[in-house]
């Protein structure tokens, strides 16, 4: 049963620290995507990949996000500094060249204190 | 840029009843619009998906009705089970180089016994 999965699932850190949060698309999958969700923004797009390249991530915060594809079995997305604003699920995404259809990871539940 | 809002966020309902979600958006030139049900604790998971080639378009229990000229789009589950409980998502796919899904809001639907 072919799943995307995310580590950790719940983190908890304090301000200041780095945080790596990190996925495993679905094997053959070549777009991968990063949202965070919170309740007063909902669902929103950090970034996209395609063939491990970046190709969106205006929806990132620059000064503090990365988001890198090592190889084609891993993305990852960094924060460095945390601040508790960014408290919220984040979840990975992968799907087909089209990116139409996109299935979901269980997501990374993040409290920054 | 496109936005997609929902009509209600909270949807109560009686089990065995059909339930209907409601979704408007603001592109006109949208051509592909999904479905997704987030269960708690969980990833979104794609339910349904329409083409704007289409008006209508069902599933196993579930359909989706888009009405362009109003930019509309519903979801309609009928004979609805207290596992239909669960945040509904409609998301449209942006155009223009590559494609990005833009989600709404969420509405919450709750099925009472």
């Amino acid at each position: 049963d072919a799943r995307v999965t995310q580590t950790p699932r719940d983190k908890v850190t304090e301000m200041g620290q780095e945080v790596t949060m990190r996925c495993q698309p679905i094997l053959g999958h070549n777009t991968v995507f990063w949202y965070r969700q919170t309740m007063k923004q909902g669902l929103e797009l950090l970034a996209y990949f395609r063939n491990r390249a970046p190709l969106d991530d205006s929806g990132m915060p620059k000064d503090r996000f990365s988001a890198e594809m090592p190889d084609a079995t891993l993305a990852t997305l960094k924060i460095q500094p945390s601040e508790p604003r960014d408290s919220a699920v984040y979840f990975c995404a992968s799907g087909g060249t089209s990116g139409t259809e996109q299935f979901f990871g269980p997501g990374t539940r993040l409290t920054v204190l | 840029g496109e936005s997609v809002g929902l009509h209600l966020p909270t949807l109560s309902v009686q089990e065995g009843d059909n339930s209907i979600i409601n979704c408007a958006y603001s592109n006109s030139a949208s051509d592909y619009f999904i479905w997704y049900k987030q269960e708690s604790g969980k990833g979104p998971q794609f339910i349904i998906d329409i083409r704007s080639n289409m008006d209508k378009r069902q599933g196993q229990r579930v359909t989706v009705l888009l009405n362009k000229t109003v930019k509309h789009l519903s979801l309609q589950i009928a004979a609805t089970q207290p596992g239909d409980s669960a945040v509904y998502f409609c998301a449209v796919l942006t155009s223009g180089g590559y494609n990005k899904l833009i989600f709404g809001a969420g509405t919450r639907l709750a099925v009472h016994p």
